[in-house]
């Protein structure tokens, strides 16, 4: 049903590299959001937008960034990875209060 | 601010066994709330909602009434199935319909066979 996408599914990579998880979504949401799920499931809201141009930090600090240049693209960037940036990392976007979640990265850094 | 509680879990039974996850919300205003679920290595889907006080929410079998008195959202099934092992988690969202959930922090059920 879901029409949101991440790349890479897995992604394994030593500390220092900078990394982008991508997500694209052909429902043409405004509203896309970044969550980061820890080992205890437990979600956080780390980034968020409202549109094209638009960009909020979330609840959760986070030494990510991210952008909105395009309404179906909401890439994540890690300048420099570390092991504390080990996690698994869900984007969603909405229509109304329905969230529509991708299948995640799962992203370890080494 | 706005908050959900959820059951811990892991919760682990027969199945057909009848399932209740508990959940409470601490919320300013009349919050919408909802359960997603969330397969093995999959994202999350929507498994039902409630907007307003004493709406009932279902979907695949689960039931959850929108308790304001209570400020509860429990999660019921009366035959659980093996398909139905999954993480379970509680969402509330603020009176202006803001689509910035908050979540509980998930219980994870197993259902053997």
């Amino acid at each position: 049903e879901a029409d949101i996408y991440q790349t890479p599914r897995y992604l394994v990579i030593g500390t220092g590299k900078k990394i982008t998880l991508e997500c694209s979504q052909t429902m043409g949401h405004d509203k896309m959001y970044w969550y980061q799920q820890d080992p205890g499931m437990e979600l956080h809201l780390i980034h968020y937008s409202y549109g094209v141009n638009s960009t909020e930090k979330g609840d959760l600090s986070s030494e990510s960034t991210v952008s909105r240049i395009r309404t179906e693209h909401f890439p994540l960037t890690l300048e420099s990875a570390r092991p504390s940036h080990t996690s698994q990392y869900l984007c969603a976007s909405s229509e109304g209060v329905k969230l529509f979640f991708g299948s995640g990265t799962q992203l370890s850094v080494l | 601010g706005n908050s959900v509680t959820q059951m811990e879990g892991p919760v682990t039974l027969s199945e057909e066994a009848f399932l209740t996850i508990n959940c409470t919300y601490t919320a300013t205003g009349y919050p919408s709330l909802f359960w997603y679920v969330q397969y093995p290595g999959e994202g999350l889907q929507l498994l039902l909602k409630a907007t307003k006080a004493d709406d009932k929410g279902s979907n695949k079998g689960f039931e959850a009434t929108y308790r304001k008195e209570t400020t509860s959202f429990h999660l019921e099934k009366g035959s659980v199935q093996v398909s139905d092992s999954a993480v379970y988690f509680c969402a509330l969202s603020d009176q202006g319909g803001s689509e910035k959930l908050v979540f509980g922090k998930g219980t994870k059920l197993t259902v053997n066979p």
